[in-house]
């Protein structure tokens, strides 16, 4: 079954420091994948993609993700994370219909 | 700057009505989707339309529609509202079927009494 899996429904993290936020995706999928972001009270916005090509993907606000094809992984990274970071993350891929198929996201919640 | 409306932004409604909520997009984008976000479960599928005229089914579809009378709407509608169908709904729009990113709406959060 196609399924995109985000390990951690939850990662409290100190301001400042470094955060990983995990995403696997079953192999049936695409490898066309997204990181989306919801800020509170907001829709979804992208934050990147991987289509083809390098495997280390930069996105907007310092995110950085890494397509890994032999962990079938696409986790998502920032060196320093700042109050402003605090959202629900999600993982994404394409199926072959182009339809996107999701994580069940991810609570950023930044630590004073 | 081409954007996508959704509205109402909050809906209360009794079990048993109809309820219509609106998308409209101005990217004038072929494909445009329909989502419920419940906690848990990060966005499912309701419906979907690749084009004027074109509706399909989505994971969720059970007790929804939609139509698609131009490229810049798509409402979706509850028939006979249930409590099960309270949610945070989403629409978004993409270019064409390959298009790789869609572009979302605010939302619409539905609450059913």
């Amino acid at each position: 079954a196609q399924s995109v899996t985000q390990l951690d429904s939850q990662v409290p993290v100190f301001e400042e420091a470094p955060v990983e936020l995990r995403c696997n995706y079953s192999s049936s999928v695409s490898v066309y994948l997204f990181w989306y972001v919801q800020y509170p009270n907001q829709g979804l916005q992208l934050l990147l993609k991987y289509l083809s090509g390098s495997t280390l993907v930069k996105g907007i606000n310092g995110f950085e993700a890494e397509f890994n094809k032999s962990q079938t992984s696409f986790h998502l990274r920032k060196p320093s994370v700042h109050i402003s970071d605090t959202a629900e993350y999600f993982c994404a891929a394409m199926d072959s219909n182009y339809q996107l198929i999701w994580g069940a996201g991810t609570k950023l919640i930044i630590k004073p | 700057d081409a954007e996508i409306t959704q509205s109402p932004r909050h809906k209360i409604t009794e079990t048993g009505r109809q309820v219509t909520l609106a998308c409209h997009q101005t990217w004038n984008h072929n494909n445009m989707f329909w989502y419920r976000q419940d906690l848990g479960h990060g966005l499912r599928l309701i419906h979907y339309s690749y084009g004027v005229q074109d509706t399909n089914k989505g994971e969720v579809s059970d007790g929804y529609s939609v139509s698609r009378s131009n490229t810049e709407d798509l409402p979706l509608t509850l028939e006979s509202a249930a409590s099960s169908q309270t949610s945070v709904y989403f629409c978004a729009s993409s270019g064409t079927p390959g298009d790789n990113e869609q572009f979302f709406g605010p939302g619409t959060r539905l609450t059913v009494l």
